[in-house]
């Protein structure tokens, strides 16, 4: 069965400081891979996806992501974190074919000045 | 452009009650589909609509139904309402192909409470 672990609950960040979310996945092959940002009372939003091709993918908001399939990994990164970056994050797999998406449990970013 | 729209944005429900919820998907857009979000979980797939047919369900009930009508606005209806519906209802767009999880647009959703 598929599934998303990300590992880290929440996580705190000073405002500038580099960031890293983690997310691990089960599947028995390269499924389509997602990170998405809620932010309070608020759907939803996509911040990029892997799909296949170069592994290091690049998002909006100056997020990237790189897969790693020796790791079953797809970690979230960002140089420099800003205070509206402050959201819950959703790392999340879709297998080829399917037309639903699999979420991790999320980790909440908390931005300290 | 209006984005995805959901009604109500909040709703209080009574235990065995009866509870529908409404999505407009982005113009355009033909596939609907509908998430569950538990406080402190993400979000569970419950059903995708594509061109007013049912393309995909989760793990969930037969309390859970759905449809989608031909201007493509959805509706899930969740009967005998138990006190573990209570979440976060949401709806996603998801463009004019069937394979449509290669980008979904998400409503802000439905906060379902039952007492």
């Amino acid at each position: 069965a598929q599934s998303v672990t990300q590992p880290d609950i929440h996580i705190t960040v000073s405002e500038g400081a580099s960031l890293e979310l983690r997310c691990n996945y089960s599947y028995g092959a390269t499924p389509y891979l997602f990170w998405y940002v809620q932010s309070p009372g608020q759907g939803l939003q996509l911040l990029l996806k892997y799909f296949s091709g170069d592994t290091l993918v690049q998002g909006i908001k100056g997020f990237e992501a790189e897969f790693k399939r020796s790791q079953s990994s797809f970690n979230l990164r960002k140089p420099s974190v800003h205070w509206s970056d402050a959201a819950e994050y959703f790392c999340a797999v879709a297998p080829w074919g399917a037309n639903n998406l699999f979420f991790g449990t999320g980790t909440r970013l908390t931005v300290i000045p | 452009d209006a984005g995805v729209t959901q009604s109500p944005t909040h709703l209080i429900k009574t235990r065995g009650q009866q509870v529908t919820l409404r999505c407009s998907p982005i113009s355009g857009h033909k596939s609907v589909s509908w998430y569950q979000q538990v406080l402190g979980q993400g979000p569970q797939f419950i059903f995708q609509y594509y061109e007013k047919e049912e393309r995909g369900r989760g793990n969930f009930p037969d309390r859970f139904s759905a449809r989608q009508f031909p201007n493509y606005s959805s509706e899930l209806n969740v009967n005998a309402l138990l006190l573990g519906d209570s979440a976060l209802y949401l709806c996603a767009s998801g463009g004019t192909g069937v394979a449509t999880n290669e980008k979904l647009f998400f409503g802000s959703g439905t906060q379902l409470s039952v007492l």
